[in-house]
């Protein structure tokens, strides 16, 4: 079993749908971050939580550390939100020494016109 | 600010061929990483820099995978020979420390096709 866990892994929506990818994860962790990657593309960081809830435009991210899950939401989704949508964590016992991120396998999302 | 580079952002070898790929991380970020990930995976971290010093390189296949960072800039990362299984998206990352909360900036990639 992954330590970084998402679903679902596939997702089509249609323009204007609210969108939820969720992340659980079996670790502690000091951060978790959720990280958009476009085809072809390189990786882009959305947000970076430790708790609480963050938002940025139409992207909400929210984590429950006790439950040891987060969630990322896309109000009035678009077709340029289609991407790969990737949650990694930050576990807690590597210290100061490696920022050692583990990595789920990425929610495949595409908004259809 | 300029983004992380990476080169090539293609490459196509055959099995038992050499490739080598570079990276230049954003300026002032001590930490470079290099990571794998192959098609439907996550990232994998390779090998962890803090300056010119290897911090981390427990998944990197030494016999046949090897980086540098020999000034504490940019990076090479070789892979020789290589084998089907390595064809992948090889992405770089840079961060200004390696604190937990020091953001990681990663590059375009390099797609690594091996025929």
């Amino acid at each position: 079993k992954n330590e970084v866990e998402q679903s679902p892994q596939n997702l089509t929506a249609q323009e204007e749908e609210f969108i939820t990818i969720n992340c659980s994860y079996s670790v502690g962790i000091s951060a978790l971050h959720w990280l958009q990657q476009h085809p072809g593309g390189g990786i882009v960081s959305l947000f970076m939580l430790s708790s609480g809830k963050k938002k940025h435009g139409r992207l909400i991210a929210t984590i429950n550390i006790q439950e040891k899950h987060s969630s990322l939401h896309i109000t009035a989704s678009h077709p340029r939100d289609s991407a790969v949508y990737i949650c990694a964590v930050r576990p807690e016992n590597y210290g100061g020494a490696t920022n050692k991120l583990i990595f789920g396998t990425g929610t495949l999302l595409a908004v259809q016109p | 600010e300029a983004g992380v580079a990476q080169s090539p952002r293609y490459k196509i070898i055959e099995k038992r061929q050499s490739v080598a790929f570079w990276c230049n991380p954003i300026s002032g970020h001590a930490t470079l990483y290099w990571y794998q990930q192959i098609l439907g995976q996550g990232p994998k971290l390779l090998i962890q820099f803090q300056n010119n010093g290897v911090v981390d390189d427990s998944q990197l296949p030494k016999d046949r995978f090897s980086a540098e960072r020999l000034k504490g800039v940019d990076s090479t990362l070789k892979i020789q020979p290589a084998k089907l299984e390595d064809s992948a998206v090889y992405l770089c990352a840079s961060s200004f420390g390696i604190g937990g909360y020091n953001e990681q900036f990663f590059g375009p990639g390099t797609r690594l096709t091996v025929l």
